[in-house]
């Protein structure tokens, strides 16, 4: 229950693509869901983040889609860049008490200039 | 604002020795998280301190490793003995209590237990 399901496992797109990240979960108390950006011998970043209570946030190229009902939320990244390439990690935490996240087994994405 | 400082970047050992990491988090961050990333996988919590207390440690595998925060500050992280399973990226990351609930993350310590 505590897990979150990550896929797809990599992705290659070409540059100005739209590649789409999906991420679902089981534990209903989780209410904060951020994507974190890793580039390789960095730590996590974090990219954009959202709450249960709205459907969708924008923060510049990129998008959080996000449906209750079915517990699955989805990054798209618009315009897709070279500098783009990373791997991608999705994670879920609950707001009350201290934060605890739990992540996703990543996405590692290569945009194709 | 210094990020999250972690040392040594890179670390060889062999089976059965031990190790020890450091992190100092972002100042003022009562929040300190360690985290284990194995190549391939997400990162998978091992301690979470508030201030100098553990918050949990229910994945810690604590015949081997220990933490301790103990002017609620920096904190280390051992194994001991290592094991090969063992080799991964250690992340530590720091947070705000109570305010955004962002975790900033330090690049990590690579270890590779041979």
């Amino acid at each position: 229950q505590q897990q979150v399901k990550q896929s797809p496992q990599s992705l290659i797109v070409q540059k100005g693509g739209i590649p789409i990240i999906n991420c679902a979960y089981e534990n209903t108390a989780f209410d904060y869901f951020p994507w974190y950006q890793q580039f390789p011998g960095k730590g996590p970043a974090l990219l954009i983040a959202i709450r249960p209570d709205v459907s969708e946030k924008k923060e510049g190229r990129f998008t959080i889609s996000f449906n209750k009902s079915a517990k699955q939320f989805s990054l798209h990244i618009m315009d897709s860049q070279p500098g783009d390439s990373a791997t991608y990690f999705c994670a879920a935490s609950t707001l009350s008490g201290t934060y605890k996240y739990i992540f996703g087994t990543g996405t590692r994405l290569k945009v194709l200039a | 604002e210094a990020g999250v400082a972690q040392s040594p970047r890179y670390k060889i050992i062999e089976k059965r020795q031990s190790v020890a990491f450091w992190c100092n988090p972002i100042s003022g961050h009562a929040t300190l998280y360690w985290y284990q990333q194995i190549l391939g996988q997400g990162p998978k919590l091992l301690i979470q301190f508030q201030n100098n207390g553990v918050v949990d440690d229910s994945q810690l595998p604590k015949d081997r490793f220990s933490a301790e925060r103990l002017k609620g500050v920096d904190s280390t992280l051992k194994i001991q003995p290592a094991k090969l399973e063992d080799s991964a990226v250690y992340l530590c990351a720091s947070g705000v209590l109570g305010g955004s609930p962002e975790a900033f993350f330090g690049q990590g310590t690579r270890l590779t237990v041979v």
